[in-house]
Protein backbone atom coordinates (compact mmCIF):
# COMPACT_ATOMS: atom_id res chain seq x y z
CA UNK A 1 0.00 0.00 0.00
CA UNK A 2 1.41 3.48 -0.11
CA UNK A 3 1.67 4.20 3.57
CA UNK A 4 1.40 2.39 7.05
CA UNK A 5 -2.12 0.72 7.44
CA UNK A 6 -3.41 -0.17 11.27
CA UNK A 7 -6.16 -2.00 12.25
CA UNK A 8 -8.63 -1.41 14.16
CA UNK A 9 -8.43 2.08 14.20
CA UNK A 10 -10.83 2.29 17.33
CA UNK A 11 -10.91 -0.95 19.81
CA UNK A 12 -12.58 -0.62 23.28
CA UNK A 13 -12.32 -3.80 25.59
CA UNK A 14 -12.82 -4.55 29.00
CA UNK A 15 -10.03 -4.90 31.87
CA UNK A 16 -8.81 -8.44 31.51
CA UNK A 17 -9.56 -9.05 27.81
CA UNK A 18 -7.05 -10.10 25.40
CA UNK A 19 -6.44 -7.49 21.98
CA UNK A 20 -4.75 -7.72 18.93
CA UNK A 21 -3.20 -4.78 16.92
CA UNK A 22 -2.30 -5.10 13.50
CA UNK A 23 0.10 -3.39 11.42
CA UNK A 24 0.82 -3.52 7.73
CA UNK A 25 4.10 -1.44 6.96
CA UNK A 26 5.07 0.30 3.72
CA UNK A 27 6.35 -2.50 1.17
CA UNK A 28 9.75 -3.46 0.99
CA UNK A 29 10.58 -1.75 4.31
CA UNK A 30 12.58 -4.08 6.24
CA UNK A 31 11.95 -2.34 9.58
CA UNK A 32 9.01 -2.13 11.47
CA UNK A 33 8.32 -0.06 15.16
CA UNK A 34 5.58 -0.52 17.73
CA UNK A 35 5.14 2.64 19.85
CA UNK A 36 2.70 3.37 22.32
CA UNK A 37 1.60 7.18 23.10
CA UNK A 38 -0.47 8.36 25.85
CA UNK A 39 -2.75 11.06 26.06
CA UNK A 40 -0.52 14.32 25.57
CA UNK A 41 2.55 12.79 26.13
CA UNK A 42 5.74 11.47 23.35
CA UNK A 43 6.21 8.72 21.82
CA UNK A 44 7.12 5.50 24.16
CA UNK A 45 9.43 3.26 21.92
CA UNK A 46 8.25 -0.65 22.77
CA UNK A 47 9.74 -2.93 20.02
CA UNK A 48 11.55 -3.37 16.95
CA UNK A 49 11.92 -5.88 14.02
CA UNK A 50 14.68 -5.60 11.32
CA UNK A 51 14.96 -8.65 8.87
CA UNK A 52 15.45 -11.92 10.07
CA UNK A 53 17.40 -10.25 12.84
CA UNK A 54 15.74 -10.83 16.85
CA UNK A 55 13.39 -7.98 17.35
CA UNK A 56 14.59 -5.65 19.79
CA UNK A 57 12.03 -6.09 22.46
CA UNK A 58 13.57 -3.43 25.23
CA UNK A 59 10.45 -1.56 25.51
CA UNK A 60 8.17 -3.39 26.34
CA UNK A 61 6.29 -2.42 29.51
CA UNK A 62 5.35 -5.74 31.26
CA UNK A 63 5.45 -9.45 29.56
CA UNK A 64 1.20 -9.12 28.75
CA UNK A 65 2.96 -7.45 26.02
CA UNK A 66 4.13 -8.94 22.92
CA UNK A 67 4.32 -9.02 19.41
CA UNK A 68 5.46 -10.88 16.09
CA UNK A 69 5.87 -9.97 12.50
CA UNK A 70 4.98 -12.71 10.23
CA UNK A 71 7.16 -13.10 6.63
CA UNK A 72 8.70 -10.11 7.15
CA UNK A 73 5.65 -7.82 6.66
CA UNK A 74 2.68 -7.88 9.07
CA UNK A 75 3.22 -7.05 12.38
CA UNK A 76 0.51 -8.05 15.32
CA UNK A 77 1.35 -6.14 18.48
CA UNK A 78 -0.87 -8.90 21.53
CA UNK A 79 -2.06 -7.19 24.99
CA UNK A 80 -2.91 -10.15 27.33
CA UNK A 81 -5.01 -9.30 30.14
CA UNK A 82 -5.59 -5.62 29.70
CA UNK A 83 -5.63 -2.80 32.44
CA UNK A 84 -6.94 0.48 32.43
CA UNK A 85 -3.36 1.67 31.94
CA UNK A 86 -3.10 0.22 28.31
CA UNK A 87 -5.30 2.71 26.98
CA UNK A 88 -3.72 4.71 24.32
CA UNK A 89 -2.79 5.07 21.13
CA UNK A 90 -0.56 2.43 19.73
CA UNK A 91 1.27 3.54 16.44
CA UNK A 92 3.56 1.32 14.17
CA UNK A 93 6.14 2.55 11.60
CA UNK A 94 8.08 1.21 9.20
CA UNK A 95 11.35 2.56 7.25
CA UNK A 96 13.96 1.27 4.65
CA UNK A 97 17.33 0.45 5.06
CA UNK A 98 18.49 3.14 2.81
CA UNK A 99 17.00 5.61 5.31
CA UNK A 100 16.78 3.82 8.47
CA UNK A 101 16.32 6.75 10.95
CA UNK A 102 13.50 8.05 8.65
CA UNK A 103 10.41 6.32 10.39
CA UNK A 104 7.14 6.27 8.39
CA UNK A 105 4.21 6.17 10.62
CA UNK A 106 0.04 5.14 10.52
CA UNK A 107 -2.83 7.00 12.31
CA UNK A 108 -2.41 4.79 15.05
CA UNK A 109 -5.02 1.96 16.91
CA UNK A 110 -6.82 3.97 19.77
CA UNK A 111 -7.13 1.49 23.05
CA UNK A 112 -9.75 2.03 25.13
CA UNK A 113 -9.67 -0.32 28.41
CA UNK A 114 -13.17 0.26 30.38
CA UNK B 1 10.18 25.73 24.30
CA UNK B 2 10.36 21.77 24.90
CA UNK B 3 12.88 19.97 26.34
CA UNK B 4 12.17 15.95 26.89
CA UNK B 5 10.13 14.96 29.68
CA UNK B 6 8.64 18.56 30.42
CA UNK B 7 4.93 18.94 29.83
CA UNK B 8 3.41 19.43 26.28
CA UNK B 9 4.22 23.61 26.19
CA UNK B 10 2.32 25.47 23.36
CA UNK B 11 2.67 28.20 20.64
CA UNK B 12 0.25 30.01 19.66
CA UNK B 13 0.99 32.67 16.39
CA UNK B 14 -1.16 34.52 13.97
CA UNK B 15 -0.92 33.34 10.37
CA UNK B 16 1.38 34.66 8.69
CA UNK B 17 4.18 35.19 10.96
CA UNK B 18 6.74 32.81 11.29
CA UNK B 19 7.05 30.02 14.12
CA UNK B 20 10.39 28.80 16.33
CA UNK B 21 9.74 25.72 18.08
CA UNK B 22 12.59 24.68 20.39
CA UNK B 23 13.56 21.38 21.54
CA UNK B 24 16.07 20.54 23.97
CA UNK B 25 17.49 16.72 23.25
CA UNK B 26 19.48 14.67 26.31
CA UNK B 27 22.24 12.62 24.83
CA UNK B 28 25.31 14.14 23.74
CA UNK B 29 26.26 10.82 21.28
CA UNK B 30 22.88 11.48 19.54
CA UNK B 31 24.49 12.31 15.81
CA UNK B 32 20.76 12.31 13.95
CA UNK B 33 17.65 14.46 14.89
CA UNK B 34 14.28 14.80 13.03
CA UNK B 35 11.46 16.86 13.45
CA UNK B 36 7.53 14.98 12.87
CA UNK B 37 4.42 16.60 12.93
CA UNK B 38 0.99 14.99 14.40
CA UNK B 39 -2.23 16.39 13.14
CA UNK B 40 -5.36 15.41 15.71
CA UNK B 41 -5.85 12.01 14.71
CA UNK B 42 -2.93 10.96 12.86
CA UNK B 43 -0.01 9.52 13.17
CA UNK B 44 3.41 11.74 13.06
CA UNK B 45 4.68 12.87 9.76
CA UNK B 46 7.93 13.16 8.90
CA UNK B 47 9.11 17.03 8.23
CA UNK B 48 12.84 17.76 8.51
CA UNK B 49 15.91 15.94 9.59
CA UNK B 50 19.83 16.99 10.02
CA UNK B 51 22.84 15.00 11.07
CA UNK B 52 25.19 16.15 13.49
CA UNK B 53 27.94 17.50 10.99
CA UNK B 54 25.58 19.95 10.06
CA UNK B 55 24.09 23.15 12.04
CA UNK B 56 21.46 23.90 9.80
CA UNK B 57 19.17 22.76 7.13
CA UNK B 58 16.23 24.10 5.15
CA UNK B 59 13.02 22.74 4.02
CA UNK B 60 10.21 23.72 1.76
CA UNK B 61 9.13 27.13 4.35
CA UNK B 62 11.23 25.11 7.40
CA UNK B 63 14.43 25.06 8.64
CA UNK B 64 16.21 23.13 11.85
CA UNK B 65 18.91 24.59 13.38
CA UNK B 66 21.29 22.40 15.80
CA UNK B 67 23.47 23.83 18.24
CA UNK B 68 25.32 20.54 19.38
CA UNK B 69 27.29 22.90 22.35
CA UNK B 70 24.20 23.50 24.27
CA UNK B 71 22.00 20.16 22.73
CA UNK B 72 19.71 22.42 21.47
CA UNK B 73 17.43 21.70 18.23
CA UNK B 74 14.98 24.22 16.86
CA UNK B 75 12.13 24.47 14.13
CA UNK B 76 11.28 27.85 12.05
CA UNK B 77 8.40 27.85 10.12
CA UNK B 78 7.89 30.40 7.93
CA UNK B 79 4.58 32.20 7.35
CA UNK B 80 2.94 30.04 9.24
CA UNK B 81 -0.46 28.46 7.76
CA UNK B 82 -3.66 27.88 9.62
CA UNK B 83 -2.61 23.94 8.31
CA UNK B 84 0.49 24.08 10.20
CA UNK B 85 -1.44 23.54 13.20
CA UNK B 86 -0.15 20.33 14.99
CA UNK B 87 2.11 19.30 17.84
CA UNK B 88 5.54 19.23 16.73
CA UNK B 89 7.54 16.43 17.77
CA UNK B 90 11.65 16.48 18.28
CA UNK B 91 13.52 13.29 18.56
CA UNK B 92 17.20 11.83 18.03
CA UNK B 93 18.78 8.88 17.74
CA UNK B 94 19.47 7.55 21.19
CA UNK B 95 23.08 7.79 21.00
CA UNK B 96 23.93 6.92 17.57
CA UNK B 97 21.58 4.22 17.62
CA UNK B 98 21.03 3.64 13.79
CA UNK B 99 17.12 2.67 14.41
CA UNK B 100 16.42 3.66 17.80
CA UNK B 101 14.72 7.25 18.31
CA UNK B 102 13.87 8.94 21.66
CA UNK B 103 10.82 11.34 20.92
CA UNK B 104 10.45 14.25 23.04
CA UNK B 105 6.82 15.09 24.05
CA UNK B 106 6.06 17.68 21.68
CA UNK B 107 4.85 21.24 21.31
CA UNK B 108 1.70 21.93 20.18
CA UNK B 109 1.41 24.89 18.09
CA UNK B 110 -1.81 26.69 17.29
CA UNK B 111 -2.07 28.91 14.01
CA UNK B 112 -5.05 31.94 14.42
CA UNK B 113 -6.49 33.43 11.10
Amino acid sequence: GAGVSQSPSNKVTEKGKDVELRCDPISGHTALYWYRQSLGQGLEFLIYFQGNSAPDKSGLPSDRFSAERTGGSVSTLTIQRTQQEDSAVYLCASSSLAGANIQYFGAGTRLSVL
Amino acid sequence: GESVGLHLPTLSVQEGDNSIINCAYSNSASDYFIWYKQESGKGPQFIIDIRSNMDKRQGQRVTVLLNKTVKHLSLQIAATQPGDSAVYFCAENSGGSNYKLTFGKGTLLTVNP
